[in-house]
């Protein structure tokens, strides 16, 4: 099991270029998100799905997009990339909450960005 | 609305001494309590968790955690520390009447093991 992995591990974007971040797992988790750490501040969920097809935002959505085509995938899209995007980037999957010691979040290695 | 405070920025403690890195929460409904530490230029690793039953919680690399419902806290605890156990420390916490994995985390505490 290669657990929860992300590409790339790090990326300089200019102004208002765009990108993907790449998150896949393979556990079979239905549920996926995706947080940004920013120093000082801890995680902060972008948005969340309980499963394929089904995305929904978490506390800060806006510069960002999300799709759910697999169980597998849950990539996220930075359209016009402004410089308070710069952060670190954390995919994490879990199996459904309500399932008590099922339900522990697993994390990726992290995406560095850089926006200039 | 749930939330989650980590009071300390920093805990030095020298090797072999024991360790706390303290947590409060606050949840309307039962608290489902996370601990995980992050290492330099990694992702976050699980430590631990309380959601029913005993009070105690044992968890990976001998840490253990207390969850006490009338100080509404969740401190981690180990007995005898490791200099190789520094590192970044986050606690988090969801309602347990939330529909949603939603995970609310602390902004970290820093572990600093001296020699």
């Amino acid at each position: 099991n290669a657990g929860v992995t992300q590409t790339p591990k790090f990326r300089i974007l200019k102004i208002g270029q765009s990108m993907t971040l790449q998150c896949t797992q393979d556990m079979n988790h239905n549920y996926m998100y995706w947080y940004r750490q920013d120093p000082g501040m801890g995680l902060k969920l972008i948005y969340y799905s309980v499963g394929a097809g089904i995305t929904d935002k978490g506390e800060v959505p806006n510069g960002y997009n999300v799709s759910r085509s697999t169980t597998e995938d849950f990539p996220l899209r930075l359209e016009l990339a402004a410089p308070s995007q710069t952060s670190v980037y954390f995919c994490a999957s879990s199996y459904s909450p309500g399932q008590g010691t099922r339900e522990t979040q697993y994390f990726g290695p992290g995406t560095r960005l850089l926006v200039l | 609305a749930q939330s989650v405070a980590q009071p300390e920025d920093q805990v030095n403690v020298a090797e072999g001494n024991p360790l706390t890195v303290k947590c409060t929460y606050s949840v309307s409904g039962n608290p489902y309590l996370f601990w995980y530490v992050q290492y330099p230029n990694r992702g976050l690793q699980f430590l631990l968790k309380y959601i029913t039953g005993d009070n105690l919680v044992k968890g990976s690399y001998g840490f253990e955690a207390e969850f006490n419902k009338s100080q509404t806290s969740f401190h981690l605890k180990k007995p005898s520390a490791l200099v190789s156990d520094s590192a970044l420390y986050f606690c988090a916490v969801r309602d347990g009447a939330g529909t949603a994995s939603k995970l609310t985390f602390g902004t970290g505490t820093r572990l600093q093991v001296t020699l």
